[in-house]
């Protein structure tokens, strides 16, 4: 099976603007999760998406969001970008049943977003 | 997790030797954890994980121990590899009654010499 993928890969922005990254998830999984990682604040939860529904969501403000495709194919989005949003944004996928048996989330490459 | 910013705590063993990185979580509701390897470029890569109602968990060269008593994890690798470099994170899951969320330790580097 193919891996988690994101595009872009590299990305530049500047102050102001917004952006949308795209992540499709291991085929079958129906669960997408975002994370930002920050050499400040280390790998830091966004928000999980399952069946077209948010179903998690971190301590972002809203600037952040996201949303899910019938697919499972996953956006997220940064309106008006700050210079502190420069991260590596990461997507992992599993296959979305959940508690009461807690999946291994799977991650994507990345995509390194960087903010002037 | 807690953030250690720019400068990871590292951890320098020779090649052959075993490795030990430690981890403390946070929520002794947590339920699941897991242990992640990244590498330069990359995305964290599984490596193992294990379930709040065991102590240990053994994979190829790597064993993972839990003690919910302290709230302490470790991840221990035989015989580390130059391959084995990388910075190591810790997670635990413990979100929703529904759901997958982690939240990560702030990471090891480790650093294998040859």
């Amino acid at each position: 099976k193919a891996g988690v993928t994101q595009t872009p890969r590299y990305l530049i922005k500047t102050r102001g603007q917004q952006v949308t990254l795209s992540c499709s998830p291991i085929s079958g999984h129906r669960s997408v999760s975002w994370y930002q990682q920050t050499p400040g604040q280390g790998l830091q939860f966004l928000f999980e998406y399952f069946s077209e529904t948010q179903r998690n969501k971190g301590n972002f403000p809203g600037r952040f969001s996201g949303r899910q495709f019938s697919n499972s194919r996953s956006e997220m989005n940064v309106s008006t970008l700050e210079l502190g949003d420069s991260a590596l944004y990461l997507c992992a996928s599993t296959p979305g049943e959940g508690a009461p048996i807690r999946e291994t989330q799977y991650f994507g490459p990345g995509t390194r977003l960087l903010v002037l | 997790g807690e953030s250690v910013g720019l400068h990871l705590p590292t951890l320098s063993v020779q090649e052959g030797d075993n490795s030990i990185i430690n981890c403390a979580y946070s929520n002794s509701a947590s339920d699941y954890f897991i242990w992640y390897k990244q590498e330069s470029g990359k995305g964290p890569q599984f490596i193992i994980d294990i379930r709040s109602n065991m102590d240990k968990r053994q994979g190829q060269r790597v064993t993972v121990l839990l003690n919910k008593t302290v709230k302490h994890l470790s991840l221990q690798i035989a015989a580390t590899q130059p391959g084995d470099s990388a910075v190591y994170f810790c997670a635990e899951n413990w979100g929703a009654p529904a759901g997958n969320k982690l939240t990560f330790g702030g990471g090891t580097r480790v650093l294998v010499k040859p």
